[in-house]
């Protein structure tokens, strides 16, 4: 199957600074990449949905000026926590959108674990 | 808005037995339907999917069945096996636009 990775997997930082979280399609293209989050024991969050070229669209409670999202090419999308805080700590998931024909699948990263002190 | 909903939040199944994981949907026009499996601290791995104009899909031990009038779709896993157990999510999607997740359901295999 295709392949999605993301880097780093295992972040910690100083309250206050940033992080980029990048993603990539390893395999194919992906005009549409999707960032989400994970808090303990709960469902996957949608935070963003970023396309290649264009602005990403955030959903509704998420702070665009705090997650930026950038899909500057087809196979890789960038999510920077600005000013990080201890509750920004997450587990944060990025997928890849494959279209062909009639299928239509999202690919996941094995998703980074976000600690803010 | 919960328009796709695994209303079982766990389950347990003897190994070597049937699995059957349950998913319903409230939007008729989705057109594509997936299943992804997901161990703790991972992200979640596509196991399956079906498209509306099929009512079962098989891969090897992993079988999805949609019911279209009922909004309803189910993962069956036979034999079930230990290395089953993690989160199971479905997803539904009018194909290119948003996908919707569900809840997911923990799933258990008992060896």
């Amino acid at each position: 199957g295709a392949v999605v990775s993301q880097h780093p997997s295992r972040v910690i930082c100083k309250s206050g600074t940033s992080v980029k979280i990048e993603c990539r399609s390893l395999d194919f293209q992906a005009t549409t990449m999707f960032w989400y989050r994970q808090f303990p024991k709960q469902s996957l969050m949608l935070m963003a949905t970023s396309n290649e070229g264009s602005k990403a669209t955030y959903e509704q409670g998420v702070e665009k000026d705090k997650f930026l999202i950038n899909h500057a090419s087809l196979t890789l999308s960038t999510l920077t926590v600005t000013s990080a805080h201890p509750e920004d700590s997450s587990f944060y998931i990025c997928s890849a959108r494959l279209l062909a024909g009639i299928t239509d699948t999202q690919y996941f990263g094995p998703g980074t674990r976000l600690t803010v002190l | 808005d919960q328009q796709v909903k695994q209303n079982s939040p766990s389950l347990s199944v003897q190994e070597g037995r049937i699995s059957i994981l349950n998913c319903d949907y409230t939007n008729s026009m989705f057109d594509y339907f997936l299943w992804y499996k997901k161990y703790p601290a991972e992200g979640p791995t596509f196991l399956i999917s079906i498209s509306s104009i099929k009512d079962k899909n098989e891969d090897g031990r992993f079988t999805v069945f949609l019911n279209k009038s009922a909004k309803h779709l189910s993962l069956h896993i036979v034999p079930s096996q230990p290395g089953d157990s993690a989160v199971y999510f479905c997803a539904a999607s009018l194909t290119g636009n948003q996908f919707y997740f569900g809840t997911g359901t923990s799933l258990t295999v008992i060896p």
